[in-house]
Parts: C-alpha cells; sequence; structure tokens
C-alpha cells in the first residue's frame, strides 16, 4: 500500500506569489483532511472532505485558501497569495471506515519569503 | 471546542531510563484519545490509542492511562531506545460522526544513547 502521498515536499514561494499542494489519498479511504502544522505547534485542522464534499471547513481562510477534490480521489489545497505567515508543513490525511484513526501523509514544507 | 494541554514540550532521557508525557483536556464528552509520534521529515503517525470506557492499555514498551474524572492521559515510554527520539502529539476526540482529533503542541523526546 502506498501510503498518502503528498507533492511537493518543499516549496519556496515569494510572498504574494501563489502556490498549490497536491495530496493522493489511500485508495478507497472516503475522507480528506488538510492540516496545517505550524513549527513547534500540533496539526491545526483546515478542511476535511467526505468524498468529494467538504463537510467541514470552517478553519479555512477564504480570502486565500482553496481547496478541491474533484471525483472524491485526489485533493489540490491552493493559497493565493501567499503571505509570510503562511509558511507551515500542511499534511494530508486520509481515513477509510473505521471511525477512528487515519493516516497522515509525509507533508509540504511550505516557506514563503 | 475542546483545548488540549501537552507537558512537557521538551524531555531528554538515558537510553534505558523511562519515558512520561502527560496531557489535559478540558471537553469531558471527549472520548477518543489517540498518541502519535512524528518523526523528522513525517507526518504523524498513529502508535498507540485508548477510549473512555478503559483506563489503561499497553502495547510492548509503550502504555497509556486515563483518567476521566481529572481529565487527563498519559504515555509511558518504557526501556527508551534512540530511536524513540521524535516528537510525541496527544490528541483528544469528541464523539460523533467524524474523527476530528484536538492535538496538544507536541513533545519532543531525546534519547542520549
Amino acid at each position: 500500500e502506498a501510503g498518502v502521498v503528498q507533492s511537493p515536499r518543499y516549496k519556496i514561494i515569494e510572498k504574494k506569489q501563489p502556490v498549490a499542494f497536491w495530496c493522493n489519498p489511500i485508495s478507497g479511504h472516503n475522507t480528506l483532511y488538510w492540516y496545517r502544522q505550524n513549527l513547534g505547534q500540533g496539526p491545526e485542522l483546515l478542511i476535511r472532505y467526505e468524498n468529494e464534499e467538504a463537510v467541514d471547513d470552517s478553519q479555512l481562510p477564504k480570502d486565500r485558501f482553496s481547496a478541491e477534490r474533484l471525483k472524491g480521489v485526489d485533493s489540490t489545497l491552493k493559497i493565493q497569495p501567499a503571505e509570510l505567515g503562511d509558511s507551515a508543513v500542511y499534511l494530508c490525511a486520509s481515513g477509510g471506515a473505521a471511525i477512528y484513526g487515519y493516516t497522515f501523509g509525509s507533508g509540504t514544507r511550505l516557506t514563503v519569503v | 471546542g475542546e483545548n488540549v494541554e501537552q507537558h512537557p514540550s521538551t524531555l531528554s532521557v538515558q537510553e534505558g531510563d523511562s519515558a512520561v508525557i502527560k496531557c489535559t483536556y478540558s471537553d469531558s464528552a471527549s472520548n477518543y484519545f489517540p498518541w502519535y509520534k512524528q518523526e523528522l521529515g513525517k507526518g504523524p503517525q498513529l502508535i498507540i490509542d485508548i477510549r473512555s470506557n478503559v483506563g489503561e492499555k499497553k502495547d510492548q514498551r509503550i502504555a497509556v492511562t486515563l483518567n476521566k474524572t481529572a481529565k487527563h492521559f498519559s504515555l509511558h515510554i518504557t526501556e527508551t531506545q534512540p530511536e524513540d527520539s521524535a516528537v510525541y502529539f496527544c490528541a483528544a476526540t469528541l464523539p460523533g460522526g467524524s474523527y476530528i482529533p484536538t492535538f496538544g503542541r507536541g513533545t519532543s523526546l531525546i534519547v542520549h544513547p
């Protein structure tokens, strides 16, 4: 099993530029999550998908962040324009039929300069 | 919402010693408490979990305890090894149809050979 695949692993951009992250969940997992992890802190939920529907996006800064999960499989998270404070690791996780527990990807480390 | 406090932020031990990480949560309705281990450059991985109807759970060298009355839970690692060095996160989850844990800020465990 390939696990949750994220790309790119690292991204350095100048502020005000756009950036996109991609996530491919474990095959068959209907639930997909995007988290942001600031340095020295735990992950914080940005958005949760059930298949292609965003069911919890209350923590997503909608003025600059957007996400999509077309066809209920892989997903992209976009920031436009990026700000210095967006520097963090962006983690994707997916979950299957079991209520508890899911698998994280290795994350994308974003640095905004 | 739920709030999770985790201590200590850094823990340094000698190989073979025991390590204990403590967490408290605010919402007495939380009923599932996973622990994650995050190695450098990787996403968090579930290492052990405990549900609110259980007071203690053990898996080889790691164990978790839960005190619902006091709203705190702990991770115990015995006979620590250098490969146990990582950041450990506790989390608390409220009941419901989704699985969205609230994470602590993490504990950086350093095991010296």
